[in-house]
C-alpha cells in the first residue's frame, strides 16, 4: 500500500523559514518524480514544485521560485520542502504527492503551515 | 500559465447525472493524449486521482465516474450520484508548466 506521511508543519513568524519532509513507503521511491501542492484556507490547489526521480530536473511555481527548495534522499525515501523568506500568503495545508504519467496518482494526508506575527 | 475554468458549484439529486465542466485557456492534448485530469477532494480528506488522461479511469474507481472532452473542453461525469459521492472535483492540466488546477466544482444535494 502506498503511504505517504508529510511532517514539519507549524506556526511560523513572516520571514521565517520551514522544512517539510514526506517518508514515503509502498512502492520504489528512487523510481517516481514527486510534487509539492499546497491548499490554502477555504481555497483551491496549487501545484507547487516537482523533482525527478534522479533529481536531475527540479521545477517550480513562480510564487515560490527563489524562495523554495524541493530535494529528496533516495536512500531514505524521503522527499524535503525547504521554504526560506515565509509570508502569510505561503499559509496552506502542503501535500506531497507521487508523480505517474504526469498525473498526481498517491497524496499524503497533508501538513499545515501556519505564517503568521 | 494555462487556466483551468469550472463552475463553482452544482446541485444534483442522488441517482441522478452529474456533469462537470473544465474549459482550458490553452489547447491541453499533445499527440493524441488529454493532458487532463480529475480529482475528488472530500472535507478533511487529501484529494484522490479518479481520471487521468481524459477518461482513464483511475484505479479502484467505480466505473460510474467517467472523463470525456478533449482540446479545451473536458467533462466529468458521475452516472448515477451517490451520497458518498458529495465532495469537491478539481480538474488539473499536465501539457504545460506549471501544472495548474480548476478552481473546484462542489458537488451539493439537491
Amino acid at each position: 500500500e502506498v503511504q505517504l506521511v508529510e511532517s514539519g508543519g507549524g506556526l511560523v513568524k513572516p520571514g521565517s523559514s520551514l522544512k517539510l519532509s514526506c517518508v514515503a513507503s509502498g512502492f520504489t521511491f528512487s523510481s517516481y518524480g514527486m510534487h509539492w501542492i499546497r491548499q490554502a484556507p477555504k481555497k483551491g490547489l496549487e501545484w507547487i514544485a516537482l523533482i525527478y526521480y534522479d533529481s536531475s530536473n527540479k521545477y517550480y511555481a513562480d510564487s515560490v521560485k527563489g524562495r523554495f527548495t524541493i530535494s529528496r534522499d533516495n536512500s531514505k525515501n524521503t522527499l524535503y520542502l525547504e521554504m526560506n523568506s515565509l509570508r502569510s500568503e505561503d499559509t496552506a495545508m502542503y501535500y506531497c504527492a507521487k508523480g505517474l504519467r504526469r498525473v498526481f496518482d498517491y497524496w499524503g494526508q497533508g501538513v499545515m503551515v501556519t505564517v503568521s506575527s | 500559465d494555462i487556466v483551468l475554468t469550472q463552475s463553482p458549484a452544482l446541485a444534483v439529486s442522488l441517482e441522478q447525472r452529474a456533469t462537470i465542466s473544465c474549459k482550458t485557456s490553452q489547447n491541453v492534448d499533445n499527440y493524441g493524449i488529454s493532458y487532463m485530469h480529475w480529482y475528488q477532494q472530500k472535507p478533511g480528506q487529501q484529494p484522490k486521482l479518479l481520471i487521468y488522461e481524459g477518461s482513464n479511469l483511475a484505479s479502484g474507481i467505480p466505473a460510474r465516474f467517467s472523463g470525456s472532452g478533449s482540446g479545451t473542453d473536458f467533462t466529468l461525469t458521475i452516472d448515477p450520484v451517490e451520497a458518498d459521492d458529495i465532495a469537491t472535483y478539481y480538474c488539473q492540466q499536465s501539457k504545460d508548466y506549471p501544472r495548474t488546477f480548476g478552481g473546484g466544482t462542489k458537488l451539493e444535494l439537491k
